[in-house]
């Protein structure tokens, strides 16, 4: 069965600093991957997909892969207090449905 | 781009009625979309997948006969909570895929409070 896991968090770190989100998961055969944060209260939204092994970058965010690792990872550059949220890990499956990690919350004090 | 609805943002209700949740795509036509419900500070849990034209698939745990969903079109589904009770109250959140990709766009969700 797919699992994705992220043990990590709750994360703290102050503004302007570097978040660094990281997510593993089981099914070597998973070919792309999913972030989405989702504010308390809100639905998820999603932030970036990442297929290729290496970086993608979108602005502040960066998405990592290592398909060897087994690990894709969220870098959050310059975070600001607005990016406190839950960020979610999560791989496609059949009929696109999606499994997700728990979450790691993130907090980024002023 | 990959815009998602939902109808009603919020709705309250007494026990035993029935309220009705409405998900749609509004740029972008989805064969498949998906029913969610979340607790506070829980996380998502998937309740159905919703194909067009079919019946949903249900997720282990999940009444079929309470939990009421019809994908009539490419861009509607809709979610009836049947004899709602206090218990089901909660956020539930349906999202959509569109027909050449695996991405699912979420809506921005139902806050269901039974009474």
């Amino acid at each position: 069965q797919k699992e994705v896991e992220q043990n990590s968090g709750p994360l703290s770190v102050p503004e302007g600093a570097i978040a660094s989100l990281n997510c593993t998961y089981s099914d070597r055969g998973s070919q792309s991957f999913f972030w989405y944060r989702q504010y308390s209260g809100k639905s998820p939204e999603l932030i970036m997909f990442i297929y290729s092994n290496g970086d993608k970058e979108d602005g502040r965010f960066t998405a990592q892969l290592n398909k060897a690792s087994q690990y894709v990872s969220l870098l959050i550059r310059d975070s600001q207090p607005s990016d406190s949220a839950t960020y979610l890990c999560a791989a496609p499956g059949a009929n696109s449905k999606l499994t997700f990690g728990k979450g790691i919350t993130l907090s980024v004090r002023p | 781009g990959a815009v998602v609805s939902q109808h009603p943002s919020w709705v309250i209700c007494k026990s035993g009625t029935s309220v009705k949740i409405e998900c749609r795509s509004l740029d972008f036509q989805a064969t498949t979309m998906f029913w969610y419900r979340q607790f506070p500070k829980q996380s998502l849990m998937l309740m159905a997948t919703s194909n067009e034209g079919s019946k949903a698939t249900y997720e282990q745990g999940v009444e079929k006969d309470k939990f009421l969903i019809n994908h009539a079109s490419l861009t509607l589904s809709t979610l009836t909570v049947t004899s709602a009770h206090p218990e089901d109250s909660s956020f539930y959140i349906c999202s959509a895929v569109g027909l050449s990709t695996d991405t699912q766009y979420f809506g921005p969700g139902t806050r269901l409070t039974v009474l």
